[in-house]
């Protein structure tokens, strides 16, 4: 069964630093590998989505990058601001079947004014 | 602009109660879900749906109920609430599986008390 994790599980820095958030999962056989932001008291937004044949994905501030082989994902984020406190979360889709996008616990993002 | 919609997004029951939390999407997805997230985990899958009438179980199923008599409606029943179903419920839908962006529910809080 997939495995994902998120390290760290929290994480502060000071507004204007940039910062890399990290996902790892268990079985490189994925078809793609979302991140998600969660607001308090929300629901998840998805951020980007990368496809399992792409190295990265690019969305403003935001870059995330894909190595199937080492089970391995990052998303970066480019002079954090207030606003992107949040806690992020990594998901992997495996190839087959409807019922398998496997989620990480997130990474509690608080950027410092 | 409604999206995934949830009702209620707070509720309290008590042990044995049954409750029906909805969910509504307007995009016209043809594929639904049910997630619940617990304290510091990760989002687990209740029931999924890919069309109307055809429902199927996710990895945590136990207690819960679903049905699909319409593309936008996929209502969760929790039969004989126990407090292990205190937790956060997401709905969620996409167009499809593989490259589609999943869109979510703002949650719905239950305790169980």
């Amino acid at each position: 069964k997939q495995e994902v994790t998120q390290i760290p599980a929290a994480l502060s820095v000071p507004e204007g630093e940039n910062l890399v958030l990290n996902c790892s999962f268990t079985d490189s056989a994925i078809y793609n590998l979302q991140w998600f932001r969660q607001d308090p008291g929300k629901g998840l937004t998805s951020l980007l989505l990368i496809q399992s044949s792409q190295r990265e994905q690019t969305s403003g501030r935001l870059n995330a990058s894909l190595d199937k082989s080492s089970g391995r994902s990052t998303l970066y984020i480019a002079a954090s601001q207030p606003g992107d406190s949040a806690t992020y979360l990594c998901a992997v889709k495996g190839r087959t079947g409807a019922n398998n996008l496997f989620f990480g616990t997130g990474t509690r993002l608080t950027v410092i004014p | 602009n409604a999206g995934v919609t949830q009702t209620p997004k707070f509720r309290i029951l008590k042990i044995g109660q049954s409750m029906t939390l909805q969910c509504t999407q307007d995009m016209n997805h043809n594929y639904m879900y049910w997630y619940r997230q617990d304290p510091g985990m990760g989002l687990k899958l209740i029931y999924y749906s890919v069309g109307a009438g055809i429902t199927d179980k996710g990895e945590v199923p136990n207690g819960y109920n679903v049905s699909r008599s319409t593309t936008e409606d996929f209502p969760l029943r929790l039969e004989l609430a126990a407090p292990s179903q205190t937790s956060v419920y997401f709905c969620a839908s996409s167009t499809g599986q593989g490259a589609y962006t999943i869109y979510f529910g703002e949650g719905s809080w239950l305790t169980v008390v």
